[in-house]
């Protein structure tokens, strides 16, 4: 149980292109999803958390126009990177949890998503 | 602030040994989980094992065990009867469903 799914896995682009990542809960309710972003040979940062229903809460130094974030149902999150750059070049990887399930719930991670714009 | 140090950016083992991997937290709050996290090549984040705070058993998961520390803040990975699919990164996190931490990353190499 517990699966999340993340879509695409490989993205390559030209400049000024804006790219949709799509994060997806397959079995279980995901009130709460999360976006990071990992670069090669570094840790996980967050890069903001969706619930379901309302508005991403970003964390500091991220850019709210620059990465839109959509959390429309219990099981599907959205991450599009607009008008993207090559220094948006990037592993990113969503988790879900379920927070109504109590606060010792682990996330669950996609597989992420490797974008390179050109 | 939370933070999560992890002081061993490598660290290598021979197949069937036993290795211990460091973590160290700070934290103000007082309702928290510690979490290790393995990434392969593969780059997907694996649940390894997970300790709530308040409890004072370490967590084990088959060959998996913690020394959790809370006073020290401390909490290591041990890994018995190391396997060569053992070989990732692995990631110590602090938090709960709400947010986590994570520390820097170390990365095992098992050797055969």
């Amino acid at each position: 149980g517990a699966v999340v799914s993340q879509h695409p896995s490989r993205v390559i682009c030209k400049s000024g292109t804006s790219v949709k990542i799509e994060c997806r809960s397959l079995d279980f309710q995901a009130t709460t999803m999360f976006w990071y972003r990992q670069f090669p040979k570094q840790s996980l940062m967050l890069m903001a958390t969706s619930n379901e229903g309302s508005k991403a809460t970003y964390e500091q130094g991220v850019e709210k126009d620059k990465f839109l974030i959509n959390h429309a149902s219990l099981t599907l999150s959205t991450l599009t990177v607009t008008s993207a750059h090559p220094e948006d070049s990037s592993f990113y990887i969503c988790s879900a949890s379920q927070p109504n399930r109590g606060r010792n719930q682990p996330q669950h991670f996609g597989d992420g998503t490797r974008l390179s714009i050109l | 602030a939370q933070t999560v140090t992890q002081s061993q950016p490598e660290m290598s083992v021979q197949e069937a040994e036993t290795v211990t991997l460091s973590c160290t937290y700070d934290t103000s709050e007082s309702d928290y989980y510690l979490f290790w996290y393995k990434q392969p090549p593969s780059r997907q984040m694996i649940l390894v094992i997970r300790q709530e705070a308040y409890k004072q058993q370490n967590a084990t998961e088959n060959r998996f065990s913690v020394n959790f520390q809370k006073a020290a803040k401390s909490f290591s990975l041990k890994i018995s009867d190391s396997q060569l699919g053992d070989a990732a990164m692995y990631f110590c996190a602090q938090g709960n469903t709400d947010k986590l931490i994570f520390g820097t990353g170390t990365r095992l190499q098992v050797f055969p």
